[in-house]
Order: structure tokens, then C-alpha cells, then sequence
């Protein structure tokens, strides 16, 4: 099947700082990414849908502002968490949908922990 | 809105058959998704309903009924290594958005 990675697995940084997560889809284009946060105990929560080439459509109750997607080509999308928060922390899962509209394929997750 | 349910945890033996409901009220409806989902990693595709009626796959089935906005996972065979949090989702619209139940968490006991 389809692979997506994501990098980096697990971060720890100090309050303020900004984090950046990369997703990569390994060997299709991806039109469209989902970057999903999940907190402990608890499903995960649509942030935002990122199509390449526009401006990310974000879930309501999410920062823009605060959590920056850019989606530059077919194979990659980047979430970046700006003046980051021990509130932040979770885990922070990426998904990816190839040009012919199929299924998701996840990526494995990147364990986020703000100081 | 979205809202989908599923039971919150659920026990079973090993061999035997658990099925996992889950009910799902949303515009749009496309599909339904099922995942499982380990704790601490991503979680895996397990299959995806567009048509009413069940479909097997292996150990695990799912079924559909979009009329009655009602799915359900059935695993047989249990395994231990089938303790993990199986989730539902809903597909809708055109943007194909996805919606995630809160999980089921099955424990399989010896």
C-alpha cells in the first residue's frame, strides 16, 4: 500500500518555541493532506485539510495562525506549531489522499511534548 | 453536524467473535471507515463501506446499512493482538472530510 512519512516521530521542546512536523507521501502525489491531533484517551481531531497549491481549510476552534500548514508540492505538507505551549503537546497525525480521490493513508505520527 | 457513536470499551475472549457497533448521523454521507488503532501509533485502515451489506475480509467484517446511518466491525477468532482502539469514521462531502468516532477500546482476555 501506499506510504506517508512523517518526521520528525517525537519532539520535545521548551514553551515559546515553534516546531515544524513534515509529511511526505513516499510514492504517490497527494492533491490532498488531513493533520489530525489526538490527545490522550481521545480520537483523533480534524486541525486542517491542506490542499497543495492553496491556503489550508481549518477546522473551527483551530488557529490558523498558530498552526501553519503549507502545502508546497504533490509529496509534501508542513504543520508548523508557532510559540508552542505545554497545552500543545499531543500527538500529531498526517494523512494523505492521491489525485484519484481514494482512501487516507496515515502517517505514523509525531509525539509532540512543549516544556 | 457530525456525530458518530460507538461503545466506549468492550472485553472479549480469545476465539471468540466481538462485533463493534457504531451509528453515524451526517450530511453528505459517502462512506464509513474503520481503523485500528494501537496505542501510540497511527492508525491502520481495516476497510471502508460505500454500499449497503456486509464484507469480509479474513478475520474482520464490516457492515452497512445507510438507511439506518448503523455500521458495525465484526472480529472472529479473537486475538490477543487484536486488543487495540477500533475506530469508526464517516466520509461526507465533496471535499470527502473524514469524522472520527471516539474509538472502541477492545480487550482481548485469555
Amino acid at each position: 500500500g501506499a506510504v506517508v512519512s512523517q518526521h520528525p516521530s517525537r519532539v520535545i521542546c521548551k514553551s515559546g518555541t515553534s516546531v515544524k512536523i513534515e509529511c511526505r507521501s513516499l510514492d504517490f502525489q497527494a492533491t490532498t493532506m488531513f493533520w489530525y491531533r489526538q490527545f490522550p484517551k481521545q480520537s483523533l481531531m480534524l486541525m486542517a485539510t491542506s490542499n497543495e497549491g492553496s491556503k489550508a481549510t481549518y477546522e473551527q476552534g483551530v488557529e490558523k495562525d498558530k498552526f501553519l500548514i503549507n502545502h508546497a508540492s504533490l509529496t509534501l505538507s508542513t504543520l508548523t506549531v508557532t510559540s508552542a505551549h505545554p497545552e500543545d503537546s499531543s500527538f500529531y497525525i498526517c494523512s494523505a489522499r492521491d489525485k484519484s480521490g481514494g482512501r487516507e493513508f496515515f502517517g505514523p505520527g509525531t509525539r509532540l511534548t512543549v516544556l | 453536524g457530525q456525530n458518530i457513536d460507538q461503545p466506549t470499551e468492550m472485553t472479549a475472549t480469545e476465539g471468540a467473535i466481538v462485533q463493534i457497533n457504531c451509528t453515524y448521523q451526517t450530511s453528505g454521507f459517502n462512506g464509513l471507515f474503520w481503523y485500528q488503532q494501537h496505542a501510540g501509533e497511527a492508525p491502520t485502515f481495516l476497510s471502508y463501506n460505500v454500499l449497503d451489506g456486509l464484507e469480509e475480509k479474513g478475520r474482520f467484517s464490516s457492515f452497512l446499512s445507510r438507511s439506518k446511518g448503523y455500521s458495525y466491525l465484526l472480529l472472529k477468532e479473537l486475538q490477543m493482538k487484536d486488543s487495540a482502539s477500533y475506530l469508526c469514521a464517516a466520509e461526507s462531502g465533496g471535499y470527502q472530510k473524514v469524522t472520527f468516532g471516539t474509538g472502541t477500546k477492545l480487550q482481548v482476555i485469555p
